[in-house]
C-alpha cells in the first residue's frame, strides 16, 4: 500500500512570496488533514477535509492560507503572502474514516519543510 | 488552551532502560489516544493507540497505561534500544460531534545511549 505523498519536500522563499504544497492521500481514505509543525512543537491542525468538504478550518489563517481538495482525492495548501513565522514543516495526513472503530489511524506523509527568508 | 499536555520535554536513558512519557488531557469526550514516533526528516508514524474503555495496552516493547479518572495516559518503552531514539508525540481525538479533530502534545525527545 502506497503511503501519503507530498511535494515538494523542501521549499525556500522570500517573505511576501507565494507557495503551494501538494498532497496525495492513501487511496480510499476519505479524510485528509493538513498540519503545521513548528520546530520543537507538536503538529497543529490547519484544516481537515472529509471527502471534498471542509470539516474544520478554525485554525487556518484564512487571510493568507487556503486549501482545496478537488474531487475528494488530492489536496493543495497555499500560502499567499508568506510571513517569516510561516517557516515550519507542513504535514499532510489521511485516515480511512474517523469516528468508526478501528479506522481512526492517521497516516502521515514525509512533510514539506518551508523556510521563509 | 492546550488540550493535551506532555512531559518531559526530553529524556535520556541507557540501553535496556524503561523510559516513560506522560500525557494529560482536559476533554473527557476524547475517545482515542494514539502515540506517534517521529524520526528527523520524517512524518509521525503511529506507534500504539488506546481507547478509554481499557486501562492498558501492549504491543511488543511498547505499553500504554491509561487512567480515565485522572485523565492521564503514558507510554512505556521496555528494553529500550538506540534505534528508539526519536521524538514521541501523544495525541487525543475528539468525537464525531467535535469533528473528530486530533490534538497533539508538544513532543518528547528520547535519546537511548548504547
Amino acid at each position: 500500500e502506497a503511503g501519503v505523498a507530498q511535494s515538494p519536500r523542501y521549499k525556500i522563499i522570500e517573505k511576501r512570496q507565494s507557495v503551494a504544497f501538494w498532497c496525495n492521500p492513501i487511496s480510499g481514505h476519505a479524510t485528509l488533514y493538513w498540519y503545521q509543525q513548528i520546530l520543537g512543537q507538536g503538529p497543529k491542525l490547519l484544516i481537515q477535509f472529509q471527502n471534498n468538504g471542509v470539516v474544520d478550518d478554525s485554525q487556518l489563517p484564512k487571510d493568507r492560507f487556503s486549501a482545496e481538495r478537488l474531487k475528494g482525492v488530492d489536496s493543495t495548501l497555499k500560502i499567499q503572502p508568506a510571513k517569516l513565522e510561516d517557516s515550519a514543516v507542513y504535514l499532510c495526513a489521511s485516515s480511512l474514516r474517523p469516528g468508526l472503530y478501528n479506522t481512526d489511524t492517521q497516516y502521515f506523509g514525509p512533510g514539506t519543510r518551508l523556510t521563509v527568508l | 488552551q492546550q488540550q493535551v499536555k506532555q512531559s518531559p520535554q526530553s529524556l535520556i536513558v541507557q540501553k535496556g532502560g524503561i523510559p516513560i512519557i506522560n500525557c494529560a488531557y482536559e476533554n473527557t469526550a476524547f475517545d482515542y489516544f494514539p502515540w506517534y514516533q517521529q524520526f528527523p526528516g520524517k512524518g509521525p508514524a503511529l506507534l500504539i493507540a488506546i481507547r478509554p474503555d481499557v486501562s492498558e495496552k501492549k504491543e511488543g516493547r511498547f505499553t500504554i497505561s491509561f487512567n480515565k479518572s485522572a485523565k492521564q495516559f503514558s507510554l512505556h518503552i521496555m528494553d529500550s534500544q538506540p534505534g528508539d531514539s526519536a521524538t514521541y508525540f501523544c495525541a487525543a481525538k475528539g468525537t464525531r460531534d467535535t469533528g473528530n479533530q486530533f490534538y497533539f502534545g508538544t513532543g518528547t525527545s528520547l535519546t537511548v545511549i548504547p
